[in-house]
Formats: structure tokens, sequence, C-alpha cells
């Protein structure tokens, strides 16, 4: 009966790298949500994504961040060029189908990201 | 904008009563989380309210008032293992989306 799995839980990148961030969301859940902790801030939501689609990006920058989540396999977030600023914890969430605008998320215990 | 307000940080007793505040000011709203998130966990949901009032749930009773845009959660007979941060969050609107905005958190102490 496992959780939302995210992995790696914590990764260092240097400046200009790129990070992969992998979700996979509980069983029976097809909503996928991604949230940045940065230092000493509340939880920001980024994007929220059904299979094979995008449904709500609004909280993702504009450059080199992308998400998706694929027919087959977890949810990747992936940032690009990262900069030390991208450093932070990010957490995927997950949901069943729903059908009102309540419900809770499930969420990981997070990827935290370093970059030197 | 949205805006979510809580204190930063709280002190309290082992076995006495705190009370967290959240206020807030935003563009809709359909209803309002507490989570729990110990230091370097996942944050775990604790109570959403949607209609006035209380509702409680063992040591733990969440209170809204959406007239005036507050929220409280709290916490009886508190135990060391309360310490952590308590996340206020709410979602807009009537949209089926799990998009919450939330509060930057307070970050509860409990001490013997």
């Amino acid at each position: 009966n496992a959780g939302v799995m995210q992995n790696p839980r914590h990764l260092v990148r240097r400046r200009g790298q790129e990070a992969r961030l992998r979700c996979s969301p509980m069983k029976g859940h097809s909503h996928v949500y991604w949230y940045r902790q940065l230092p000493e801030e509340g939880l920001k939501f980024m994007v929220y994504l059904q299979k094979e689609n995008i449904i709500d990006e609004s909280g993702m920058p504009k450059e080199r961040f992308s998400a998706e989540f694929p027919k087959e396999g977890p949810s990747i977030l992936r940032i690009q060029q990262v900069v030390r600023g991208d450093s932070a914890a990010y957490f995927c969430a997950s949901s069943p189908p729903r059908t009102s605008g309540g419900g809770e998320l499930f969420f990981g215990e997070g990827s935290r990201l370093t970059v030197l | 904008g949205q805006n979510i307000d809580q204190p930063t940080e709280m002190t309290a007793t082992e076995g006495a009563i705190v009370q967290i505040n959240c206020t807030y000011q935003t563009s809709g709203f359909n209803g309002l989380f507490w989570y729990q998130q110990h230091a370097g966990e996942a944050p775990t949901f604790l109570s959403y309210n949607v209609l006035d009032g209380l509702e409680e749930k063992g040591r733990f009773s969440s209170f809204l008032s959406r007239s005036k845009g507050y929220s409280y959660l709290l916490l009886k007979e508190l135990q060391m293992k309360d310490s952590a941060s308590y996340l206020c969050a709410v979602t807009l609107g009537s949209s089926n989306t799990g998009k919450l905005i939330f509060g930057q958190g307070t970050t509860l102490q409990v001490k013997p």
C-alpha cells in the first residue's frame, strides 16, 4: 500500500546542469500535482497534470521548467540549466479522480534539490 | 492577489491547548485545509472545512468562518510529537482541481 513515491530524495547539481525529479502517484490516483517549497516559505503550486495532459501550469516558471505525466511511468519535473535559486524542496501530490473542489491531496516526502 | 496569513512560530506546553489562526483574502473560495508537516517529511492531511463551524476529530478541531475569512486549528492535550509545522491552505472556485494556495506555515514547538 505504497504512498506517493518521489525520487531522488536528495539531488545535488551544479549551475547549468539539468535536474529530473520523478513522482509515482498512489495506486488508483490519476491526478498529480507538483509544489515547490523554498527555504522559509510556504508550499507554492507549480503544475497539475493528468495522464498525458497538463491541466494547469499557472505556477510554473516560464522558462527552464517542464513537467509531464506519460501514459506509462512516473510524472517527471524537469529543470534545465539550474540556478542557485532553484534550490528547494519539490513535493509531488496525488489525488483520485475528483468531482468537486474538495478532497485531500496525498503528498510524497519531497525531493530536495541543492544547486552549487 | 491571494493572501493567507498565519503566525510564523508558536510555543506551547505539553498537555496544554493551542490555537493556530489563519486568515485569508482570496479571489474565490471553495474550502480550507489544514496539513501537518514534520521537518523533512511529507505534509499530512488533518482537516478540510467547507461550511462555517467547528469540525472535531480527536484531539484536533478546525473552525471556519467564511464571512470573516478566518480559520483556526485547535490542538488539545498537546504531545511532544505535535511539534511540527501546521499549514493552512485554501482551494479556490468550484473547479475540480487540487490546486491549493498555502500559507507559509506555523512552526509549533511543544515543550515539556
